[in-house]
């Protein structure tokens, strides 16, 4: 079991629909990322929050909208998806930005765009 | 820009097989260098941290080590639940706090 819970597991959603990813921890980490990964590949970064605020955004389309509502918590709300946008998404979290310490990884949300 | 390369891509051994998967990378100025252990439909698994040339680290089986140009993930008499695809990522000192750079992985198989 991991110490970053995503929820839903798996997620199937129509092009025209509004969803939300949603990861929470518990281990006082100030850094949460997310990550998309696609079969065979590895993990590509997508936001970075840092102390709840936006730090990286590897201009990711619209159609995601991150949101860290409290240090523990935070949501990818889609909308509008295209069927490329199929793939885990995984949520990590670390310490802090500054430390380089690793980051710890959820077991994502599989999320199947039809 | 910061660049990761793991060899081989796919590794077969017998249980009991000792070996060795290798990630070479090129950054400026390393901040950190990360393994992870990825079983499928699961999330990316911690396994180590190395900082700087010649730190060591082991976990049961495990042991990873690093030069200033690669770092070595070392299997001793690796058992089938160690299948699994094994990815290296660098954090440099040229990049973004937070931003790593993965490898392409490893798939580790290991047969009874």
């Amino acid at each position: 079991d991991t110490e970053v819970t995503q929820t839903p597991k798996h997620l199937v959603m129509g092009m025209t629909n509004k969803k939300s990813l949603k990861c929470e921890q518990h281990m006082g980490h100030r850094a949460m990322y997310w990550y998309k990964q696609k079969a065979k590949k590895p993990p590509e970064l997508m936001f970075v929050y840092s102390y709840e605020k936006l730090s990286i955004n590897e201009s990711v389309p619209s159609r995601f909208s991150p949101e860290c509502p409290n240090s523990s918590l935070l949501n990818l709300h889609l909308h509008a998806l295209q069927p490329e946008d199929s793939a885990l998404y995984l949520c990590a979290s670390s310490q802090d930005l500054a430390r380089n310490q690793p980051q710890h990884f959820g077991d994502g949300t599989r999320l199947s765009i039809l | 820009e910061d660049q990761v390369t793991q060899s081989p891509e796919a590794l077969r051994l017998q249980e009991g097989e000792s070996s060795s998967l290798n990630c070479s990378y090129t950054v400026s100025g390393l901040r950190g260098l990360f393994w992870y252990r990825q079983d499928p439909g699961k999330g990316p698994e911690f396994l180590f941290t190395l900082y700087s040339a010649g730190e060591e680290k082991e976990k049961e089986r495990l042991k990873a080590t690093l030069t200033k140009k690669e770092s070595f993930l070392h299997i001793t008499a690796p058992k089938p639940e160690d299948s699994a695809t094994y990815l290296c990522a660098v954090q440099g000192g040229g990049t973004s706090y937070g931003k790593l750079t993965f490898g392409q992985g490893t798939i580790l198989t290991v047969h009874p």
